[in-house]
């Protein structure tokens, strides 16, 4: 029973192609991430949503499309995908987004543009 | 200058070793964050801090506000500690939904 889950874990795709990555959490939070950890590991906050309100967004370029359905899902649409998009997108959820509290991360998908 | 410094980069150790990896930063904060990332790529939270120290098994975590200043400590290392440990701080200004700011991370081998 994963907690907090992505599909794809792994996604080639062309320059110039648009795609999704999902995020689904069973966790009963309030609030979720997505994360990128670039070439370096480097991990960036992208977005942060609080029951499907959009919270955070933080210096991302508007071809990144953050969706929430419902408060158990936030998937992430990206258009016109550029080779500097590649990176290992990490969702993340907890319970209310308060200062002090544990995120919970999905496995990551790591995606490749060529 | 990143908002959060770790030290060392890289750090190689021997089976049985205790290990100590640092985190300063330079913000006020509300909480701080070890995260652990395997080799497979999967990130898992390890401690939130806010204050004094926590253990957990063979792992604990101490935090000093004053000095911005926390460390992770690896009692009686094993192979299987070897990752990537991630400090991350949560910022006291920004709302309560302020973002993580992360350190670049700490690559830990253990070597039997």
């Amino acid at each position: 029973d994963t907690a907090v889950s992505q599909t794809p874990k792994y996604l080639v795709t062309q320059m110039g192609n648009d795609k999704s990555i999902k995020c689904e959490q069973n966790l009963g939070h309030d609030t979720m991430y997505w994360y990128k950890q670039d070439s370096k590991k480097f991990l960036k906050i992208m977005f942060s949503y609080n029951n499907k309100e959009l919270i955070i967004n933080e210096t991302v370029p508007n071809r990144f499309s953050p969706k929430s359905p419902d408060k158990a899902h936030l998937n992430l649409h990206i258009n016109s995908l550029e080779l500097g998009d590649s990176a290992v997108y990490f969702c993340a959820s907890s319970h209310s987004g308060g200062l002090q509290e544990t995120q919970y991360f999905g496995p990551g998908t790591r995606l490749l543009v060529l | 200058k990143n908002e959060v410094e770790q030290s060392p980069q890289n750090l190689t150790a021997q089976e049985g070793e205790f290990i100590t990896i640092n985190c300063s930063y330079s913000v006020g904060i509300s909480a701080l964050h070890w995260l652990q990332q395997h080799p497979g790529g999967g990130i898992v939270s390890l401690f939130m801090l806010s204050s004094g120290k926590k253990k957990h098994g063979r792992l604990i975590a101490t935090i000093n506000i004053q000095e911005k200043h926390s460390s992770l400590h690896i009692t009686a290392s094993h192979p299987r500690d070897s990752a990537v440990y991630i400090c991350a701080v949560r910022p006291d200004y920004g709302g309560s939904q302020g973002n993580l700011i992360f350190g670049k991370g700490t690559k830990l081998s253990v070597k039997p």
